[in-house]
């Protein structure tokens, strides 16, 4: 079975620039997280979809930070403007529904100068 | 505010040593404790997990103690071994299974 898949690995941008991040869960997978993961740090939940539908967004900056999950499959996490304090590694885990256990994607390290 | 308190932060353990790593919590409403493990460059994969309804759960070198009372729970690593070394995450969640993480150890095994 394959993993979760995130692209890309690595992104180096400057301050005020986009970036956008891309995820794949596992097949079939109905709920999808992404969480951000500041060096030092646990994973901090941004948002959580169910299919298409968005379950939890709180702790999502709205003011910078978008995502869509338009199919209920794959999924964008989107920066705009970026800020040097979203430095971090950004993760994707899927599960088969909520409460089930997450699978975790390799992530994608931002680094903002 | 951190929700899940996680300590040390850090420890080196001899090989075939064994490795605590604690954790403490607030929020009584939690009812599942899960323990994540990550390499470098790799994502978090659950490693072991608990429910409140019992003290302790082994699984092969791998044991978790449950404290309630104290809001307290901890990671044994028995017969610590050099592939061990990694960054181990404490978690815990409630019934809407939004996970709250710890903020890491970083376990050393030296050979």
């Amino acid at each position: 079975e394959a993993g979760v898949a995130q692209s890309p690995r690595y992104k180096i941008i400057e301050k005020r620039q986009s970036v956008a991040f891309w995820c794949n869960p596992i097949s079939g997978h109905a709920t999808l997280y992404w969480y951000q993961q500041i060096l030092g740090q646990g994973p901090k939940l941004l948002i959580q979809f169910q299919n298409n539908g968005v379950v939890d967004d709180s702790q999502l900056p709205k003011d910078r930070f978008s995502a869509e999950r338009l199919k209920g499959v794959d999924s964008t996490l989107k920066i705009q403007p970026a800020k040097l304090e979203d430095s971090a590694v950004y993760l994707c885990a899927s599960s088969s529904g909520p409460g089930r256990e997450q699978f975790f994607g390799p992530g994608t390290r931002l680094t903002v100068l | 505010q951190q929700q899940v308190k996680q300590s040390p932060q850090s420890l080196i353990v001899q090989k075939g040593g064994i490795s605590i790593i604690n954790c403490a919590y607030e929020n009584t409403a939690f009812d599942y404790f899960p323990w994540y493990q990550q390499f470098p460059g790799k994502g978090p994969a659950l490693l072991i997990a608990i429910r409140p309804d019992v003290s302790e759960k082994k699984e092969g070198r791998f044991t978790i103690s449950f404290n309630k009372s104290a809001k307290q729970f901890s990671l044994h690593i028995m017969d610590s071994q050099p592939g061990d070394s990694a960054t181990y995450f404490c978690a815990a969640s409630r019934g809407d299974y939004k996970l709250s993480f710890g903020a890491g150890t970083t376990v050393t095994v030296r050979a």
